[in-house]
């Protein structure tokens, strides 16, 4: 089973500022990597999939990179509604498909 | 637009059984695999069970392998998961989610609002 493995865990960041997310695979997975965001009492949703494709609707200030088993997401500038928990998950080596343990964007 | 609505989760002893439904609509529901995504309270997403578009394919996390069926209605538009020996660990909101594509082994591009399932005497 490929082990996702997110840092940091918390990330503090002030609204307007750059927040920059990583997760790391046990084991290769190519770009078959997604990001999802969940808001408190919301459900997950889609950011990125494909290592960098943005799902519709998600604003070009969410960008995502990396291959392989390091990845990255980066929020160029926070805004308030940013402020969630990010979710990585690999489906190379499926089953099953691995989520991250989290990290949670504070406001600082 | 894209709707997935849960429902039939609940409270249940240990050792219980329950059936949770999706209901799909906004989609070609054949066309797409679907899965289950469980989320226990304060913690992370963890996979439970997907099913290929066709419903030829079903594959299940180790933690509910034996005890979870999941099955698809095309008639219906609806997807199920039968959950059988119900353990305490099993508690948690339980997502339906969409994957992009028809094999069942992709990113999940939408979310249902998740139906709860309390397993507690």
């Amino acid at each position: 089973e490929v082990v996702m493995t997110q840092s940091p865990a918390t990330l503090s960041v002030s609204p307007g500022e750059r927040a920059t997310l990583s997760c790391r695979a046990s084991q290769s997975v190519s770009i078959d990597l997604a990001w999802y965001h969940q808001k408190p009492g919301q459900a997950p949703r889609l950011l990125i999939y494909g290592a960098s494709t943005r799902a519709t609707g998600i604003p070009a200030r969410f960008s995502g990179s990396g291959s392989g088993t390091e990845f990255t997401l980066t929020i160029s500038s926070l805004q308030s509604e940013d402020f969630a928990v990010y979710y990585c998950q690999q489906y190379n080596k499926w089953p099953p498909g691995t989520f991250g343990q989290g990290t949670k964007v504070e406001i600082k | 637009e894209v709707q997935l609505l849960e429902s039939g989760g609940g409270l249940v002893q240990p050792g219980g059984s329950l059936r949770l439904s999706c209901a799909a609509s906004g989609i070609t529901f054949s066309s797409y695999g679907m899965s289950w995504v469980r989320q226990a309270p304060g913690k992370g997403l963890e996979w439970v069970s997907t099913i290929s578009g066709s419903g030829a394919n079903t594959y299940y996390a180790d933690s509910v392998k034996g005890r979870f069926t999941i099955s698809r209605d095309h008639s219906k538009n609806t997807l199920f998961l039968q959950m059988n020996s119900l353990r305490a660990e099993d508690t948690a909101l339980y997502y339906c989610a969409k994957i992009s594509d028809g094999t069942g082994y992709s990113h999940f591009d939408y979310w249902g609002q998740g139906t709860l399932v309390t397993v507690s005497s």
